[in-house]
């Protein structure tokens, strides 16, 4: 079974720019999440969906950050435009519906914005 | 807000020895307290989970507890290899994750 999957793994844009970052969860997992962590912090929650919906988007820093997840299966996590302190490395997770208790990260999408 | 603590940064231990690694909470008692693993370049990976109205739970050389009159859960691996190298994160499950800063372990050969 293939597991979360991240795109890309690196990306190096300048302050100003959009990024867009990707998630493929694993295949019939209803929940997904992204987190961040930024340098020398701890990793924090950004956003939850259930499915298409989003749930809990408590964690999200500001208006320059948009997620979907059109169709319930793979998300996007767009930042426009990018500033220097959204450098970090952004994690998206999984888990089945009625398995709350484990998530599944994928390995992470690293940002920097010079 | 309820915080998730892990004072330790590193901490260095010799093969053979166990590790102990804590993890402190804040206010309230978390329902559920899960340890992860992390190694470079990747993204955590689940260990175990232990729940509130547990002391103990184990799984093969590992093992959690969970104090809440002390508002803490320490993680033990027992009979450590340097194949156990790598950072070890305390959260909090309620919805979402609310992970501590890591301790990184170290096992020397």
């Amino acid at each position: 079974e293939a597991g979360v999957t991240q795109f890309p793994s690196h990306s190096v844009i300048e302050k100003g720019q959009t990024v867009t970052l990707r998630c493929d969860p694993i295949s019939g997992h209803d929940n997904l999440y992204w987190y961040r962590r930024v340098m020398g912090k701890e990793i924090k929650f950004l956003l939850h969906f259930v499915k298409e919906s989003k749930q809990d988007e408590s964690g999200m820093p500001n208006n320059r950050f948009l997620a979907e997840r059109t169709g319930g299966t793979y998300s996007t996590l767009k930042v426009q435009p990018a500033e220097l302190e959204d450098s970090g490395v952004y994690f998206c997770a999984s888990s089945p519906l009625q398995g709350l208790e484990t998530q599944y990260f994928g390995p992470g999408t690293r940002l920097l914005v010079l | 807000s309820q915080k998730i603590e892990q004072n330790s940064e590193a901490l260095n231990i010799q093969e053979g020895k166990t590790a102990t690694l804590t993890c402190n909470y804040t206010n309230y008692s978390p329902a559920y307290l899960q340890w992860y693993r992390q190694d470079p370049g990747r993204g955590p990976v689940f260990l175990l989970l232990i729940r509130e109205n547990e002391k103990e739970k184990r799984k093969e050389r590992l093992k959690v507890t969970f104090d809440t009159t002390l508002k803490q859960s320490l993680f033990h691996i027992t009979a450590s290899q340097p194949a156990d190298s790598a950072t070890y994160l305390c959260a909090r499950l309620r919805r979402a994750l609310t992970f501590g800063s890591g301790t990184r372990l170290q096992v020397q050969p």
